[in-house]
């Protein structure tokens, strides 16, 4: 059973282009959470997904930043027109969802860099 | 701001000697994790532990919590230079998403 599968491990993008960040959760996992590492600080949460619902994005920057969790296929956050702040490392975490506590299984990351 | 704050910042030990790391957090929490993370990879979990339990242990691991002071520590007992890594401890901040603190980098020399 893989584990949570993060692509690409590493983007650099220039300041103003796109970038796509891709998490495959854990086979029967229903739930991803996003969260983003800036150097040296801890993660901090942007998003939490079920399929085809957003669940909480209180985390998330209100411009440039969106995410998605389609019924077939990866997660994907998307930012827009990205700007040297957005450099950090970008983790999902997933886990199968239902009632009690349910452990978080995180993905290698992603790490952007935005030149 | 973030939940929790975790000291210290920094540490350093000899391999077979004892680590103690420190998270304080701010509001009622239903649990409390500890997370490991090496450089340049993803978070490994490490151990829970609920709000009625005072301390629990995993092999090498020690945590307690507090929840009268909301802290809890971390001690990793006859510590290895595999253990180098960071630490971060994490609460619930409700929906299951967590709400981690800025780590405690342990260095850990043979």
């Amino acid at each position: 059973n893989a584990g949570v599968m993060q692509n690409p491990r590493h983007l650099v993008r220039r300041r103003g282009q796109e970038a796509r960040l891709r998490c495959s959760p854990m086979k029967g996992h229903s739930h991803v959470y996003w969260y983003r590492q800036l150097p040296e600080e801890g993660l901090k949460f942007m998003v939490y997904l079920q399929k085809e619902n957003i669940i909480d994005e209180s985390g998330m920057p209100k411009e440039r930043f969106s995410a998605e969790f389609p019924k077939e296929g990866p997660s994907i956050l998307r930012i827009q027109q990205v700007v040297r702040g957005d450099s950090a490392a970008y983790f999902c975490a997933s886990f199968p969802g239902g009632a009690g506590y349910n452990e978080q299984f995180f993905g290698p990351g992603t790490r952007l860099t935005v030149l | 701001s973030q939940q929790g704050e975790e000291d210290p910042q920094a540490l350093s030990i000899q391999e077979g000697e004892n680590a103690t790391m420190n998270c304080s957090y701010k509001t009622s929490i239903n649990n409390l994790q500890w997370y490991r993370q090496n450089s340049g990879r993803g978070l490994v979990h490490l151990i829970l532990i609920r709000s009625n339990e005072r301390e629990k242990h995993s092999g090498r691991l020690r945590v307690t919590l507090d929840t009268s002071k909301k802290s809890s520590s971390l001690l990793i007992t006859a510590s290895r230079a595999a253990d180098t890594a960071s630490y971060f401890c994490a609460t619930d901040g409700g929906r299951d998403k967590l709400i981690f603190g800025t780590g405690t980098r342990l260095q850990v020399f043979p």
